[in-house]
């Protein structure tokens, strides 16, 4: 089983949708979690660290199963400029390394 | 700031060639880190550095090397380049501190082709 796992997609959305990503983890000690946004043939870039308590922060939602060892993220009314593919990344405590998923691509079209 | 800046931005080689990526960060970071991502593999860390002088071997290291001179450059080095060395590098660096002071900082990237 891989460390980190992302269903690679494409997600294929209309503007104004709503949608969601899964990111499922394997190391029990992972302490860290984050999500990135990487456009085509750019360099990945943070979108939002996730918190135990999930955060919010405008039309992007991510939150964190420990129980299920999942995390999450929602974005809400897509825009056409959301269209990138989002990386999930994991770290465990004391580790230097993060380990990232293969990525979620998404395609918002209009 | 620059922020994290990668030399050369293109690059084409011949099998068998060597070359040395640079990778400079002006943010005072002290772990810095060189990653390799191909089509359908994702990001794949190639070394590491937690300081200068210091470097580590990440999950692909073969074929490749690095030197942490000093605390803003970390170089990679392809000592003889192989086909299978064609990629897009990216270097990153980050602060010290607690879980969440965990935001990777990444260059533009190297687009490398080893013909």
């Amino acid at each position: 089983r891989k460390e980190v796992e992302q269903d690679p997609g494409p997600f294929n959305v209309p503007e104004g949708a709503t949608v969601a990503f899964n990111c499922t983890y394997s190391n029990s000690a992972s302490q860290s979690f984050f999500w990135y946004r990487q456009d085509c043939r750019k360099e990945p870039k943070l979108l939002m660290s996730v918190y135990s308590s999930g955060n919010e922060d405008g039309r992007f939602t991510a939150q964190l199963n420990r129980a299920s060892q999942y995390i999450s993220l929602l974005i809400r009314d897509s825009k056409l400029s959301d269209s990138a593919t989002y990386l999930c990344v994991v770290r465990s405590g004391g580790s230097y390394i993060p380990t990232f998923g293969r990525g979620t691509s998404l395609i918002v079209h209009p | 700031n620059a922020g994290v800046t990668q030399t050369p931005k293109f690059r084409v080689l011949k099998t068998g060639q060597s070359m040395t990526l640079l990778c400079a960060q002006d943010m005072n970071h002290e772990y810095m880190y060189w990653y390799r991502q191909d089509p359908g593999m994702g990001l794949r860390l190639i070394h590491y550095s937690v300081g200068e002088g210091t470097t580590a071997k990440g999950e692909v290291p073969d074929g490749y090397n690095v030197s942490r001179l000093k605390k803003q450059n970390f170089l990679l080095g392809l000592e003889s380049a192989a086909p299978s060395q064609t990629s897009v590098y990216f270097c990153a660096s980050r602060i010290t501190g607690n879980a969440f002071a965990y935001e990777q900082y990444f260059g533009p990237g190297t687009r490398l082709t080893v013909t």
